[in-house]
């Protein structure tokens, strides 16, 4: 199975911020990388799709890029709403998910 | 809306079985392909397995191969997950999610989802 490695586990930020973090495939994915959002006691929603492709009904302040095998998620002016864990996948093959980067 | 609403969780021994469902509204069920994906207490996510549009193939992770079985019923507009010879290591939210179209493995929707405990 291809693994999915984030970067980093946590980290600390506050309203208003430009919040960056990162996912790395262990090989080749091309651009089948999405992106979720988890907030405590409830389902993951999907934010970027391939890549860099924003989910409709998501906020346009998240933006994802990639670089070879590694993958950013950026928050543009973080908002109260937006601390919660991201997860990565990679939907190359048998999904795989990053253990998450939390924002608080 | 879409609206995935998943039941049938609760306490299970070691060793027992679980069935669990999943009711879709909102979108032409039988025109997606849906997935099952579970998560540990305080922990990520695990994708089980997935069952194409008509049923006529599934595939699932090596984690739970031979254990599991996903089902659908169209004319019901539900899901399926049968679960044998559970662990503790089972004991998770059990989600329901369908796969966006055109984009297999991505999951544009998902269920709160039904926790699975199993214990003694």
């Amino acid at each position: 199975d291809i693994q999915m490695t984030q970067s980093p586990d946590s980290l600390s930020a506050s309203v208003g911020d430009r919040v960056t973090m990162t996912c790395r495939a262990s090989q080749s994915i091309s651009d089948f990388l999405n992106w979720y959002q988890q907030k405590p006691g409830k389902a993951p929603k999907l934010l970027i799709h391939t890549a860099s492709s924003l989910q409709s009904g998501a906020p346009s302040r998240f933006t994802g890029n990639v670089s070879g095998t590694d993958f950013t998620l950026t928050i543009n002016g973080l908002q109260p709403e937006d601390f919660a864990i991201y997860y990565c996948q990679q939907s190359y093959s048998t999904p795989t998910f990053g253990q998450g980067t939390k924002v608080e | 809306q879409v609206h995935l609403v998943e039941s049938g969780g609760g306490l299970v021994k070691p060793g027992g079985s679980l069935r669990l469902s999943c009711a879709a509204s909102g979108f032409t069920f039988s025109d997606y392909f849906m997935s099952w994906i579970r998560q540990a207490p305080g922990k990520g996510l695990e994708w089980i397995g997935y069952i194409t549009k008509t049923g006529s193939s599934k595939n699932y992770a090596d984690s739970v191969k031979g254990r599991v079985t996903i089902s659908r019923d169209n004319s019901k507009n539900s899901l399926y997950l049968e679960m044998n010879n559970l662990g503790v290591e089972d004991t998770a939210v059990y989600y329901c999610a369908r796969e966006r179209s055109g984009s297999y493995s991505t999951f544009d929707s998902w269920g709160q989802g039904t926790l699975v405990t199993v214990s003694s």
